[in-house]
């Protein structure tokens, strides 16, 4: 899996849009770029994940340069529950077989009231 | 629908005792994950699940640690002659075959005094 650079930590107001960026310079043609989150003392919870076009869900918007180095999660309209660490990651979709996470340092996201 | 359910949530046991941790994964999700996640740090795969096929028990980190999971649903981790290393919140997380999108249950919370 290609390594990811992301910030430490961001603070963001509420009801603002909060933008995570994540660098991935040495992605492959065939790997995803993935976003999870962890509130704190819950488990991870799957965000969004995308190839190369921009995607949104109920959650959160991706987007993802034309070259696909790097990439940036939007949550539009940030609340409080919103405060927890992400991870952006970068795999292969699926191999069929064992598809254990590791995750990274992530950013700490904090909602400011 | 139903989510990743796990219990218990918190278990404080002795030193050399045994316990066994339960995960119920979501209904149609043939993947099963065990991670576990000490304080401050990221995920560790402990074991994985798929199907019939025999399990990933590459992380296993010793074998004071085992899994099993019955009829390919429900999974029971068991970990004997706990140690004070072992205190930790272990997670399971269950998929589709093949996908990167895991579902995570809530955790169960391991203290060994």
């Amino acid at each position: 899996d290609a390594k990811t650079t992301q910030p430490t930590s961001m603070d963001c107001a509420e009801g603002r849009a909060a933008n995570l960026p994540c660098n991935h310079s040495t992605i492959s043609g065939n790997e995803y770029v993935y976003w999870y989150r962890q509130i704190h003392s819950q488990g991870p919870q799957y965000i969004i994940h995308g190839l190369k076009n921009n995607e949104t869900n109920e959650m959160a918007s991706l987007i993802i340069t034309e070259d696909r180095k790097s990439s940036t999660l939007i949550l539009p309209h940030a609340t409080l529950r919103d405060t927890a660490v992400y991870y952006c990651i970068v795999r292969v979709a699926s191999n069929f077989g064992n598809e254990k996470l590791t995750f990274g340092t992530g950013t700490r996201l904090t909602i400011i009231p | 629908g139903a989510g990743v359910s796990q219990s218990p949530s918190n278990k404080v046991t002795e030193k050399g005792k045994d316990v066994e941790l339960r995960c119920d994964p979501i209904s149609g999700h043939t993947a099963l994950y065990w991670y576990r996640q000490s304080l401050g740090q990221g995920l560790e795969f402990l074991i994985y699940f798929q199907g019939n096929s025999a399990p990933d028990k590459s992380g296993l980190p010793s074998d004071r640690f085992s899994a099993e999971r019955t009829g390919g649903s429900v999974s029971t981790l068991t970990i004997q002659r706990t140690q004070q290393e072992d205190s930790a919140v272990y997670l399971c997380a269950s998929s589709l075959p093949g996908s990167s999108e895991q579902y995570f249950g809530p955790g169960t919370r391991l203290t060994v005094t």
